[in-house]
């Protein structure tokens, strides 16, 4: 089972900006760096953003990462219909000495 | 261009073994720890095993510790899930994924396309 919580979808128009939440613990989020992954349908988990905040080479400014104390954000601005995808977060998790993903959050434009 | 190619995966009955193979190129394989994660019908990512470079530590998932063994050979360049006493509800799709440094403490920066495990009588 997932330990970090997110929203199950989020959806917006072309151009607006969406905002994933993602919910850990003290174990986790609270004390560990955050990393996002987007999922287009039917393809492998991408690495979006790592520790944080940073984007990878290739991956549009469009998408930023952000945390506060137990909790992580994801932002799209500028949407476009190619972001419609699953997005997941993840920590490591110090109590389980693993990793740990978020439910993931199917991303929608309308 | 870096790449990691899934296979060994298919139908099996509860109870029985199945090992994944995780086959690499484009990097240098012995410099960098290595993830197992899964994700069933549907349903979001789970962390499985993770491995160091050296196989010097070696984490599993509470769900999968005690059957799975995960292993390396970095001579071949390849990484192994062995899978026993499987269940139901291990049914998933299987991707190996590189981890950012020599350690898996490190998040996974490449994946594989996957490989799909269905346990079923």
């Amino acid at each position: 089972q997932s330990v970090l919580t997110q929203p199950p979808s989020e959806s917006g128009t072309p151009g607006q900006r969406v905002t994933i939440s993602c919910s850990g613990s003290s174990s986790n989020i609270g004390s560990k760096t955050v990393n996002w992954y987007q999922q287009l349908p039917g393809t492998a988990p991408k690495l979006l953003i790592y520790s944080n905040n940073y984007r990878p080479s290739g991956v549009p400014d469009r998408f930023s990462g952000s945390k506060s104390g137990t909790s992580a954000s994801l932002a799209i601005s500028g949407l476009q219909s190619e972001d419609e995808a699953d997005y997941h977060c993840s920590a490591w998790d110090d109590s389980l000495n693993g990793y740990v993903f978020g439910t993931g959050t199917k991303v929608t434009v309308l | 261009e870096v790449q990691l190619v899934e296979s060994g995966g298919g139908l099996v009955q509860p109870g029985r073994s199945l090992r994944l193979s995780c086959e690499v190129s484009g990097f240098t394989f012995e410099d960098y720890a290595m993830h197992w994660v899964r994700q069933a019908p549907g349903k979001g990512l789970e962390w499985v095993s993770s491995i160091t470079w050296n196989s010097g530590s070696i984490i599993y998932a509470d769900s999968v510790k005690g059957r799975f063994t995960i292993s390396r050979d970095n001579a071949k360049k390849s990484l192994y899930l062995q899978m026993n006493s499987l269940r139901v509800e291990d049914t998933a799709l299987y991707y190996c994924a590189r981890a950012k440094g020599s350690t898996y403490y490190y998040y996974m920066d490449v994946w594989g396309k996957g490989t799909t495990v269905t346990v079923s009588s």
